[in-house]
């Protein structure tokens, strides 16, 4: 399977733990785009990756986040002290230029904080 | 920021019937975008628009990227229950930091057979 990939597809944290969501980019894709998608609503833009590199993070909370693309290996977004307001669909995408209009998504994590 | 506002927010129709849905902002966008949404899946693209005034056809979808690059509509001819998810719209913006996409909430289509 050449898509992206995600996991874990669902994550159970309580409050204050930390949540760790990875995102593989498709192949030869050098470029990572990860949003937040609350019920019943569109996809936030939160963060975008090249590798070793944050190109637009202008989407994401100032305290508790933070994400990285490095090197080798997947993608990570990173919450710390999750609070119940963290609960939401995460989506990761990727695309093989810095022009992004062709984005491919993954499957999505669904995090809940209990 | 950016704000897209989509309509309807919901759908109900029968199968075989048309169904058209848009989407408007107040800021200029050089890209609207096209998403259907399966639940518990990822926002899969259907159609991209890069020109003021295109229309594009793909399949039974037709969209359309409004000449003032502030709207663009997305319509499905002759629904089918597949059709049933959740469209949204998209705008993106090229600048230094292109790829960061803008969405509207969401259009749920339900399809009665």
């Amino acid at each position: 399977n050449a898509g992206v990939m995600q996991n874990p597809r669902h994550l159970v944290r309580r409050r204050g733990q930390e949540a760790r969501l990875r995102c593989s980019p498709m192949k030869g894709h050098s470029h990572v785009y990860w949003y937040r998608q609350l019920p019943e609503e569109g996809l936030k833009f939160m963060v975008y990756l090249q590798k070793e590199n944050i190109i637009d993070e202008s989407g994401m909370p100032k305290e508790r986040f933070s994400a990285e693309f490095p090197k080798e290996g997947p993608s990570i977004l990173r919450i710390q002290q999750v609070v119940r307001g963290d609960s939401a669909a995460y989506f990761c995408a990727s695309s093989p230029d810095h022009f992004g209009e062709t984005q491919y998504f993954g499957p999505g994590t669904r995090l809940l904080v209990l | 920021g950016q704000q897209l506002n989509q309509s309807p927010q919901s759908m109900f129709i029968q199968e075989g019937e048309d169904v058209s849905m848009n989407c408007t902002s107040s800021s200029i966008f050089n890209t609207w975008l096209w998403y259907k949404q399966d639940p518990g899946e990822g926002p899969v693209l259907l159609i991209a628009l890069y020109k003021a005034g295109e229309l594009t056809s793909n399949g039974r979808l037709t969209a359309q990227f409004g000449i003032t690059r502030k709207d663009s509509f997305l319509n499905i001819s002759a629904s089918i229950p597949s059709d049933v998810g959740i469209y949204f719209c998209a705008g993106q913006i090229k600048n230094t930091n292109a790829g960061k996409s803008t969405f509207g909430d969401g259009t749920t289509l339900t399809v009665k057979p």
